[in-house]
């Protein structure tokens, strides 16, 4: 049972480009939306994250857009560089059972 | 400097065999959890101890066994009755498994079991 759906599974966009990674989710008793970033051969690291009552969460060139009737949010690099090629992953905590749930994952390919 | 550290980076096992991967982390976090990662299919918990002496089935737990004796170390064995063991392995930490407490992971230790 995939709790949190992720797409695309792969993504390549030109240098400069936006990258837009989007997740659904289906238990309404998710409360936290972490992203994590996950380059060849590492460790995932978390990127950027959000509480459900925000609609949206800017850090530098990373913006997650949460829509909460939808049960949906999304990822958008602006500016994409070469160096965010990797693996990233949407991510949904629920406080009661005290774990995280991970997407499957979507694999960025920025070109020059 | 803090981090975690999971070894061997690589791991190669025959088929039968109960394998344990390591897991050590100086962070002085409470929780450590082990996650196992397949190509398309995202990562998947495994165990996970939010307490020395205690811990719990995450949601593949069939054919893997786990120990949290000492705050620091959280190994974990995959035994001979794992399915399909061969697979990229990552430990992760967290300070009181708060929702806005990020998971800290290590390198991982990738399995081929032939």
């Amino acid at each position: 049972q995939q709790q949190v759906k992720q797409s695309p599974q792969s993504l390549i966009v030109q240098k400069g480009g936006i990258s837009i990674i989007n997740c659904a989710y289906e238990n309404t008793a998710f409360d936290y939306f972490p992203w994590y970033q996950q380059f060849p051969g590492k460790g995932p690291a978390l990127l950027i994250a959000i509480r459900p009552d925000v609609s949206e969460k800017k850090e530098g060139r990373f913006t997650i857009s949460f829509n909460k009737s939808a049960k949906q949010f999304s990822l958008h690099i602006m500016d994409s560089q070469p160096g965010d090629s990797a693996t990233y992953f949407c991510a949904a905590f629920t406080g009661g059972g005290n774990k995280l749930t991970f997407g499957t994952g979507t694999q960025l390919k920025v070109e020059l | 400097d803090g981090g975690i550290t999971q070894s061997p980076k690589y791991l190669f096992r025959k088929e039968g065999q109960n394998v344990t991967l390591s897991c050590e982390q100086n962070l002085n976090h409470d929780a450590m959890y082990w996650y196992r990662q397949d190509p398309g299919q995202g990562l998947r918990l495994i165990y996970y101890s939010q307490i020395v002496n205690d811990f719990q089935k995450g949601d593949i737990a069939e054919g893997y066994s786990v120990s949290r004796e000492k705050k620091e170390s959280f190994p974990l064995t995959v035994t001979s009755a794992q399915k399909n063991p061969t697979a990229f392995y990552l430990c992760a930490s967290q300070q009181g498994a708060r929702y806005n407490s990020p998971l800290h992971f290590g390198n991982g230790t990738r399995l081929t079991v032939t």
